[in-house]
C-alpha cells in the first residue's frame, strides 16, 4: 500500500514569489492535514480538508491557502513569501474517522531566499 | 487551548540503558493520544495511539502508556538504531483531525 506521497521533496524560492506544494493521500484516505516544522516552533498546524471542505484551520496568515480535490489530493499555496517561511513542510493523511491516527509524508523543504 | 508539554528535551543514553519519555498534556476531552518517531529531515513515523487511560501498546523495545494527565514512552534496552525525536500528540478537542503537538525528546543511544 502506497504511502502518503509529497512533491516537490525540495524548493527554493525568493522573497515575494508564491508556491505551491502537492500532496497525494493514502488510498481510501479523506482527510489530509498541512502542518510547518520548523527548529524554533516545533510542529504547527496549519489547515485540514475532509472531503473537499475545510475542517480545521490553525493560526496561520492568510498567505497561506490550501485545497482538496475530489480524489482526495490537496495542494496548499504559500503566497508573498516571506525568509521567515523557510520550513519542512508536512502533509498528514488519515481516514478522518473519529481520532483515527495520521500518517506523514516525507514533506518538502522550502528554503526562501 | 489544548497543550501538549514533553520532557527532557534531549536523552542521551547508553546502549541497553532504559529509560521513559514523558509527555503531559491538556485538553478539554481526551479523544486519544499518538506517538511519533522522527528521524533528521523525514516525516513523522507512527508508532501508537492511546485512547483511554490505563492503556497501554508496545513494539519491540518501545511501549507506550497512557493516564488520565500524562502519557510515558519506555524504551527498554535501546540501541543506537532508536535514537530519533519522539512526538507526542493530541487531536482537538473540537472534532477532525487537527494535531497539537508537543516539541518533542530528542533521544540519542550511544555504544
Amino acid at each position: 500500500k502506497a504511502g502518503v506521497t509529497q512533491t516537490p521533496r525540495y524548493l527554493i524560492k525568493t522573497r515575494g514569489q508564491q508556491v505551491t506544494l502537492s500532496c497525494s493521500p493514502i488510498s481510501g484516505h479523506r482527510s489530509v492535514s498541512w502542518y510547518q516544522q520548523t527548529p524554533g516552533q516545533g510542529l504547527q498546524f496549519l489547515f485540514e480538508y475532509f472531503s473537499e471542505t475545510q475542517r480545521n484551520k490553525g493560526n496561520f496568515p492568510g498567505r497561506f491557502s490550501g485545497r482538496q480535490f475530489s480524489n482526495s489530493r490537496s495542494e496548499m499555496n504559500v503566497s508573498t513569501l516571506e525568509l521567515g517561511d523557510s520550513a519542512l513542510y508536512l502533509c498528514a493523511s488519515s481516514t478522518g474517522q473519529g481520532a483515527a491516527e495520521a500518517f506523514f509524508g516525507q514533506g518538502t523543504r522550502l528554503t526562501v531566499v | 487551548e489544548d497543550q501538549v508539554t514533553q520532557s527532557p528535551e534531549a536523552l542521551r543514553l547508553q546502549e541497553g540503558e532504559s529509560s521513559s519519555l514523558n509527555c503531559s498534556y491538556t485538553v478539554s476531552g481526551l479523544r486519544g493520544l499518538f506517538w511519533y518517531r522522527q528521524d533528521p529531515g523525514k516525516g513523522p513515523e507512527f508508532l501508537f495511539t492511546l485512547y483511554s487511560a490505563g492503556e497501554e501498546k508496545e513494539k519491540e523495545r518501545l511501549k507506550a502508556t497512557l493516564t488520565k494527565k500524562e502519557s510515558f514512552l519506555h524504551i527498554t534496552a535501546p540501541k543506537p538504531e532508536d535514537s530519533a525525536t519522539y512526538l507526542c500528540a493530541v487531536p482537538f478537542t473540537g472534532g477532525g483531525n487537527k494535531l497539537t503537538f508537543g516539541t518533542g525528546t530528542q533521544l540519542k543511544v550511544e555504544l
